[in-house]
């Protein structure tokens, strides 16, 4: 059965580095999407990526982060300089359609040190 | 501003239960909803997705119903087991939020064999 797959499954970075967490989409999905989840908290909505552009972002989503899909195939996060407060977990989704089931991949584990 | 609220928090039962996870939205203009499993430290795996033209949407032991009106849903979980132990967390699309899905803070289930 296809799945949404990230790597790494967990990153330690130091306050300041840059990051990029990498997603592989099914491969018949359109729509992508990345979402974290702080250590306790909801899972929250960071940006919406469609026909190679953003087409929505949260207000978490400033200018320190950034969204490409290099590739016909990968999915990717950048985070230019990290914060302590980026530690979390990321998750990457994608759907065939803007509103049709989303599906999640395992998750990448940043720790900002 | 869509709100959505997970209801117990926490829930601890006997193996062989049949039990209920509630899941309440404000804005009632929705697309659909969908519920998630999640294991501790893992990423999230859909369980039903239910369209906001939909009553109900079952899979094997799972039985979800949706109250658009009332802003409300329920998971039914039969026969629970203690392989169902993990946290429970629903997520709506809606109308006039692009194709984010806003989530609740999840319902924790243990299930005591």
């Amino acid at each position: 059965e296809p799945e949404v797959t990230q790597t790494p499954s967990h990153q330690v970075t130091q306050m300041g580095q840059e990051v990029i967490l990498r997603c592989v989409p099914i491969s018949n999905h359109l729509y992508f999407y990345w979402y974290r989840q702080i250590l306790g908290q909801k899972v929250e909505f960071l940006v919406s990526f469609y026909n190679n552009e953003i087409s929505e972002k949260s207000e978490i989503f400033d200018d320190q982060f950034s969204v490409e899909r290099p590739d016909g195939s990968n999915f990717t996060l950048k985070i230019r300089s990290t914060k302590l407060e980026d530690s979390a977990m990321y998750f990457c989704a994608s759907t065939t359609t803007g509103y049709n089931e989303q599906f999640f991949g395992p998750g990448t584990r940043l720790t900002v040190l | 501003k869509q709100e959505v609220t997970q209801i117990p928090a926490a829930l601890s039962v006997p193996e062989g239960e049949n039990l209920v996870l509630n899941c309440s939205f404000t804005d009632s203009a929705i697309y659909n909803l969908q519920w998630f499993r999640q294991d501790p430290g893992k990423g999230l795996t859909s369980l039903l997705l239910i369209q906001s033209s939909q009553r109900e949407q079952t899979s094997g032991r799972l039985n979800a119903s949706l109250d658009k009106s009332s802003g409300r849903s329920t998971l039914y979980i039969a026969a629970s087991q203690p392989g169902d132990s993990a946290t429970y967390l629903c997520a709506v699309r809606g109308v006039n939020q692009g194709g984010k899905l806003i989530f609740g803070q999840g319902t924790e289930l243990s299930v005591k064999p």
